[in-house]
């Protein structure tokens, strides 16, 4: 069975500043995605980020890279130049294989102060 | 803009009533998945569909809930008969499974709230 664990319920951080939210998973699947997903207060579920297991290089969309580690099983995701606009909770999720249900982590609250 | 739609957005009903939800998915996609938010179980798969056939819906209680694709462009979740513990958020997904890996778009969700 696949697990994501999410150890920060909270972080803060300072506007302008760069931010790392932790994440790590466990299975013994060889073959899967790691996404993250930013629900802000209006709780919409917005795409952020993917990584699949065989991707040699690390994920970048804009702002956002995720920090991945195999043999740690790790997929942090690095938040740079936060903006007060990425205050939300972010979810860490996991996929077996290339497509179907995600598994999701308990998430993090991240706050970003002026 | 392409997105995933979900009606209604809210609702509110009694105990034993019949709830309905309706998703319909990004034009294109052949993936469909319904997952609910609550706060002590967090987010979890209820069912999925790929194709508009269902391959999962181990995580879906089989005596009150029921999910079907009647065609490509709707997905629906019922819920008959309601009870409090339904209470939840209830999230709609679609993606696209071609040669590689699909990405899950999330819709707005409905907030159910069962009196």
């Amino acid at each position: 069975a696949q697990k994501i664990t999410q150890t920060q319920p909270g972080m803060f951080v300072q506007e302008k500043e760069a931010v790392t939210l932790d994440c790590t998973y466990d299975t013994s699947d060889q073959s899967y995605g790691l996404f993250w997903y930013k629900q802000p207060s209006s709780g919409e579920m917005i795409f952020l980020i993917y990584q699949g297991s065989y991707d040699e290089q690390n994920a970048t969309e804009g702002r956002y890279s995720l920090n991945f580690q195999k043999a740690r099983k790790s997929a942090n995701l690095v938040i740079s130049a936060s903006q007060l606009g990425d205050s939300a909770m972010y979810f860490c999720a996991m996929r077996k294989g290339s497509y179907g249900k995600l598994t999701f982590g308990q998430g993090t609250i991240l706050t970003v102060h002026p | 803009d392409a997105r995933v739609t979900q009606t209604p957005r809210h609702k509110v009903t009694e105990m034993g009533q019949e709830v309905t939800m309706r998703c319909q998915p990004i034009l294109g996609h052949n993936t469909v998945f319904w997952y609910r938010q609550t706060m002590m179980q967090g987010l979890e798969l209820l069912a999925y569909f790929r194709n508009r056939a269902p391959l999962d819906d181990s995580g879906m209680p089989k005596d009150r809930f029921s999910a079907e694709m009647p065609d490509a462009t709707l997905a629906t979740l019922k819920i008959q008969p309601s009870e409090p513990r339904d209470s939840a958020v209830y999230f709609c997904a679609s993606g696209l499974v071609t040669g590689g890996a699909d990405t899950q778009y999330f819709g707005p969700g409905t907030r159910l709230t069962v009196l």
